[in-house]
């Protein structure tokens, strides 16, 4: 399949450790983000989002946090496991219905 | 449920030859959007389509590239002439989309594209 993710950044973890992985976006009037994660040789699947008018949001095991000051956005992976190796990706939605602006990935391997 | 599915999963061509690519959406998604991915890179936007028509067509590179969706439903991406430059997996993606709500877009696996 695909090898998404080469040189990309890359973010090692332990098995059980909590993952970090940041991203800036550009757009100041983007009031919508994505997170999504894309494994080798497929699209690109959803984490969780946020809207513009929140600054933490809580999924299983994740949690996105936005600051909109300094256009900052970031993805905490709570025990991270070895199936969360992946290219994480951040994308931003300036308009309701419009195309996504990715930024530029974030390789994570997990080691056990 | 069935999500977004792609064909073919890969296609390999010669250069100035003719593609077409097909994506079938979720069953009653209204918006279908077209994307490029090149090896080590984030997706980027091509086309989107809100039922038939293109509402936004800004990320076609060129004149080479069209896309069509007759019925609101399944959508193919064509290229004419093709370049060693469009090698890359075009990534369908689908989205229940209704009056200006942001919504997920739910993606497909993608075809990649080879040009020799």
């Amino acid at each position: 399949g695909e090898n998404v993710g080469l040189h990309l950044p890359t973010l090692s973890v332990q098995e059980g450790d909590n993952s970090i992985i940041n991203c800036a976006y550009s757009n100041s009037a983007s009031d919508y983000f994505i997170w999504y994660k894309q494994e080798s040789g497929k699209g690109p699947q959803f984490i969780i989002d946020i809207r513009s008018n929140m600054d933490k949001r809580q999924g299983q095991r994740v949690t996105v946090l936005l600051n909109k000051t300094v256009k900052h956005l970031s993805l905490q992976i709570a025990a991270t496991q070895p199936g969360d190796s992946a290219v994480y990706f951040c994308a931003e939605n300036p308009n309701a219905g419009n195309m996504l602006t990715f930024g530029g990935g974030t390789r994570l391997m997990v080691k056990p | 449920g069935a999500g977004v599915s792609q064909t073919p999963s890969n296609k390999v061509t010669e250069k100035g030859k003719y593609v077409e690519l097909r994506c079938d959406p979720i069953s009653g998604h209204t918006a279908l959007y077209w994307y490029r991915q090149s090896l080590g890179q984030g997706p980027e936007f091509l086309i989107y389509f809100q039922g038939t028509g293109a509402a936004d067509d800004s990320g076609l590179p060129n004149d080479r590239f069209f896309a069509v969706r007759p019925e609101g439903s399944v959508s193919t991406l064509k290229i004419q002439r093709t370049e060693r430059g469009d090698s890359a997996v075009y990534l369908c993606a689908s989205s229940p989309l209704a009056g200006g709500i942001h919504n997920e877009q739910f993606f497909g696996p993608g075809t990649r594209l080879t040009v020799l």
